[in-house]
């Protein structure tokens, strides 16, 4: 199987800073990584797919980056809105695990 | 627009077997490239990717789970079932269905549903 590890765990950020999450293949997986934003009590929902494409109305504050192992989700500018946890997510082989996630305080 | 939904009993008995079932609509799974994935995530912890079924009718499974869980599709009523047997209270967990798109990534989940197990 394929381990994803996301790093930090948890991180406090104040309006406006520029936060960045990292998440990191045990194997090397290409560009399949994609990234979700789950809210309190909702659904995850998709954020960035393939490492660098911007799903359809996501703000453009969020952006992938990352190739083969080594993958990062930055935030330009924290809003208060962006109160959630994010998820990783290997879609390059079966089992297509999700990394632990990285719970972002406000 | 994509939307799915899960339905089943919100309380199982362990041992017990659980049918979930995922009703969509907005695409077709006879489509090149679909999918529909099941997610599960027990109360305060992480995504679990539990199992996916393609166009193709091809299956995949957590190998944790592999020898409890069994995923179909009905393309004429637009649904996929899950079925997990021998559940435990550690099953007890918001189950979500999602559509995979060509892509590999998740486009679209449902609202989940949450699925207690306890005697």
């Amino acid at each position: 199987d394929i381990q994803m590890t996301q790093s930090p765990s948890s991180l406090s950020a104040s309006v406006g800073d520029r936060v960045t999450i990292t998440c990191r293949a045990s194997q090397r997986i290409s560009n399949y990584l994609n990234w979700y934003q789950q809210k309190p009590g909702e659904a995850p929902n998709l954020l960035i797919y393939a490492a660098s494409s911007l799903q359809s109305g996501v703000p453009s504050r969020f952006s992938g980056s990352g190739s083969g192992t080594d993958f990062t989700l930055t935030i330009s500018s924290v809003q208060p809105e962006d109160l959630a946890t994010y998820y990783c997510h290997q879609s390059y082989r079966s089992p297509y695990t999700f990394g632990q996630g990285t719970k972002l305080e406000i | 627009q994509i939307t799915l939904k899960e339905s089943g009993p919100t309380l199982v008995k362990p041992t017990q077997t659980l049918t979930l079932t995922c009703t969509f609509s907005g695409f077709s799974l006879t489509t090149s490239g679909v999918g529909v994935g099941w997610i599960r995530q027990p109360p305060g912890k992480a995504l679990e990717w539990l199992a996916l079924i393609y166009w193709d009718d091809d299956k995949r499974y957590s190998p944790s789970l592999k020898s409890r869980l069994t995923i179909t599709k009905d393309t004429s009523k637009n649904q996929v079932v899950l079925t997990m047997t021998n559940m435990d209270p550690v099953d007890t967990a918001t189950y979500y269905c999602a559509h995979r798109r060509a892509d590999g990534d998740f486009g679209v989940w449902g609202q989940g549903t949450l699925v207690t197990v306890s005697s």
